[in-house]
């Protein structure tokens, strides 16, 4: 079985600041994880994945995520935020090569102040 | 590479109709995914297909929910006897399977509201 929870479903940065999205996965084998953007009435777009690489992934728009086997965390960062970046980003672990399926957060909300 | 389609985008219909959606993947892809949306959620899964069969079914699938790929591109979504608690996005993704390591595109989704 897998699980994802995404701590906290509301993060307020201004502008500039520092973003941390923070998200922990639960899995009975070596996962994958992902983590994706949802901007209103759209569907998901995948900033970055973590496929037993590189444990420091980087994405698009800035965003990187570390994967820590130790803590079962894999937590979104990015130095500075922009207003651009306020959105919905979602977590979500999928098992393996063969698996179909991928199991996501319930969400965590960015808003971005100027 | 168009992306990953879906049709209709929104449907409003009234409780006990059935309604259809269609999704249109990245050509070439061939696992599909349907996962449904509801508010302050994150996406859960309903079902996948490789290639034209069906593997994988949540039990979030009831019996009025049946799901086709005939001919291992296009699928459909059929939600038979709709219930206001049916009211969420459903979302359709792709993914080029081993090959693209899981990682799925997404549709815009359709918005089901049923009244």
């Amino acid at each position: 079985a897998q699980s994802v929870t995404q701590l906290g479903s509301h993060v307020s940065v201004s502008e500039g600041a520092l973003v941390l999205l923070r998200c922990n996965y639960s899995s009975s084998v070596p996962p994958y994880l992902f983590w994706y953007v949802q901007y209103p009435n759209q569907g998901l777009q995948l900033l970055l994945k973590y496929t037993s690489a590189a444990t420091l992934v980087k994405g698009i728009n800035g965003f990187e995520a570390e994967f820590k086997k130790s803590e079962t965390s894999f937590h979104l960062t990015k130095p500075s935020a922009h207003m651009s970046d306020a959105a919905e980003y979602f977590c979500a672990v999928s098992e393996g090569t063969n698996a179909g399926k991928s199991t996501f957060g319930d969400g965590t909300t960015l808003t971005v102040k100027p | 590479d168009t992306g990953v389609s879906q049709d209709p985008r929104h449907k409003i219909t009234k409780r006990g109709q059935n309604v259809t959606f269609r999704c249109d993947p990245i050509s070439e892809h061939n696992r599909l995914y349907w996962y449904r949306q509801t508010l302050g959620q994150g996406p859960e899964f309903l079902t996948y297909f490789q290639n034209e069969a069906q593997l994988e079914k949540s039990r979030l699938l009831s019996d009025r929910f049946s799901a086709e790929r005939p001919k291992g591109s296009f699928s459909t979504l059929e939600i038979q006897r709709t219930e206001q608690g049916d009211s969420a996005m459903y979302l359709c993704a792709s993914s080029p399977g081993l090959a693209g390591l899981n990682e799925q595109f997404f549709g815009p989704g359709t918005r089901l509201t049923v009244l």
